[in-house]
């Protein structure tokens, strides 16, 4: 079974700051997707950034970005330039791509953006 | 708008009761899932299905029951034997082919 592991529960970071959040997974399959999902205090789930594995390239969204490291499994998130509407619970995940397969998530980081 | 409804978004329920999460989508995705969540833990599958009329069990089913009679539909229902059901409660949808989950808004629980 996939493992997904968030060592970080809090972090703080001045506005306009770069912080990066830390991701390791555990697996023995190949191929497979990550994620990274946002739960602002809404509570919605968003889609912030996804990797496939078999792309050497990082994945690039915006201000978002990933440092993907198959051998490690790891999975990084960096935010540059900060926001306040960044504040959130950042959660990790994990996909097979082995079709419908459901998704393992780590159990977050607290993101807090400090004005 | 194609998307997740989950209702209602805040439930209480004394011990002993039954209660059912209703989860609709309009996406035309295959499967759909529940997902429970409490402080520390992140993310809990209780249940998901693929196709109508067929579920399988996550991590964490026991307490828990769910249908899949349209592809729309996939209610959970907390049943008296669920010993801590006070949480967080979202559904999720995605594609034939997999990938990333499409979340609803969820529905808090809480048992008096």
């Amino acid at each position: 079974a996939q493992t997904v592991t968030q060592s970080q529960p809090e972090m703080s970071v001045q506005e306009a700051e770069t912080v990066t959040l830390s991701c390791t997974y555990d697996t023995s399959e190949n191929n497979y997707y990550l994620f990274w999902y946002k739960q602002p205090p809404s509570r919605q789930m968003i889609l912030v950034i996804r990797q496939e594995a078999y792309k050497q390239q990082n994945a690039t969204e915006n201000r978002f970005s990933v440092n993907f490291q198959k051998a490690a499994k790891s999975f990084s998130l960096k935010i540059s330039d900060s926001q306040l509407g960044d504040t959130a619970m950042y959660f990790c995940a994990f996909g097979s791509n082995f079709g419908n397969e459901k998704l393992t998530f780590g159990t977050g980081t607290r993101l807090t953006i400090i004005p | 708008d194609g998307g997740i409804t989950q209702s209602p978004k805040y439930l209480f329920r004394k011990e002993g009761q039954n209660v059912t999460l209703s989860c609709e989508q309009n996406l035309n995705h295959d499967a759909m899932y529940w997902y429970r969540q409490d402080p520390g833990q992140g993310l809990r599958l209780i249940y998901y299905s693929q196709i109508v009329n067929d579920f399988q069990k996550g991590d964490i089913a026991e307490g828990y029951s769910v249908s899949r009679e349209k592809k729309e539909s996939f209610p959970l229902t907390v049943t008296s034997a669920q010993k801590n059901p006070t949480a967080f409660y979202l559904c999720a949808s995605n594609p034939l082919w997999g990938g990333e989950l499409f979340f609803g808004e969820g529905s808090r629980l809480t048992v008096l």
